[in-house]
């Protein structure tokens, strides 16, 4: 099974300020058709959780546009340009790539 | 709307069986697969199996085998997940979630059933 491993486990951050969240895996997402086969979702408090970048680095459809993901292989980033008080909850990582679909443990983002 | 429904919380004792269901509305049924996912108190998210709602052709991880069945219901757009032999660390939010192949991600997810299961 593909391990997926996130950091940091938590995360305080100051409203209007960026913030960064990583996510690696145990082997390379990068499929044959040069697509990442890696997944952000944020669960805010309460809720199911809800898709905000697919293969990588594509926002989802509603999703802000200071929501962005990066990387490729096995390091993957999720960053925040600016922080709003609305995007507090736990951001999870998950790759797509093969079965047994796997999750990172999760970062809590929390306001200062 | 597109939407999916799932039933209601339950309590169950240690060794009984849980069939929770999950009734998709607003989109084609059969066009998309459908995955279990389970998320115990406090904890991260836990990919439970897979369904083919169109033929209902299913596969879980290994975790599970033997104690989980996935079932679909093309005349009422349903799929339900059954696990058998609860133990009190199958207590948790259950949650049925679309996958959407072009995207390779979960784009529509239920509302969770709370799952207790305590003597």
């Amino acid at each position: 099974d593909i391990v997926m491993t996130q950091s940091p486990l938590s995360l305080p951050v100051t409203p209007g300020e960026p913030a960064s969240i990583s996510c690696r895996s145990s082997q390379s997402l990068l499929h044959g058709n040069d697509n990442n086969y890696l997944d952000w979702y944020l669960q805010k408090p309460g809720q199911s959780p809800q898709l905000l970048i697919y293969m990588g680095s594509n926002r989802a459809s509603g999703v802000p546009e200071r929501f962005s993901g990066s990387g490729s292989g096995i390091d993957f980033t999720l960053k925040i340009s600016r922080v709003e008080a609305e995007d507090v909850g736990v951001y999870y990582c998950m790759q797509a790539l093969q079965i047994p679909l796997t999750f990172g443990g999760g970062t809590k983002v929390e306001i200062k | 709307q597109v939407q999916l429904v799932q039933s209601g919380a339950e309590v169950k004792k240690p060794g009984a069986s849980l069939k929770v269901s999950c009734k998709a509305s607003g989109y084609s049924f059969t066009g998309y697969y459908m995955h279990w996912v389970r998320q115990a108190p406090g904890q991260g998210l836990e990919w439970m199996g897979i369904i083919n709602p169109n033929g209902g052709r299913a596969s879980y991880t290994q975790k599970f085998q033997g104690r989980l069945t996935m079932t679909s219901d093309t005349s009422t757009s349903t799929v339900y997940m059954e696990l058998s032999s609860l133990r009190s660390d199958d207590t948790a939010v259950y949650y049925c979630a679309r996958i959407n192949m072009i995207l390779h991600a979960f784009d529509l997810w239920g509302q969770g059933t709370v799952v207790t299961v305590s003597s």
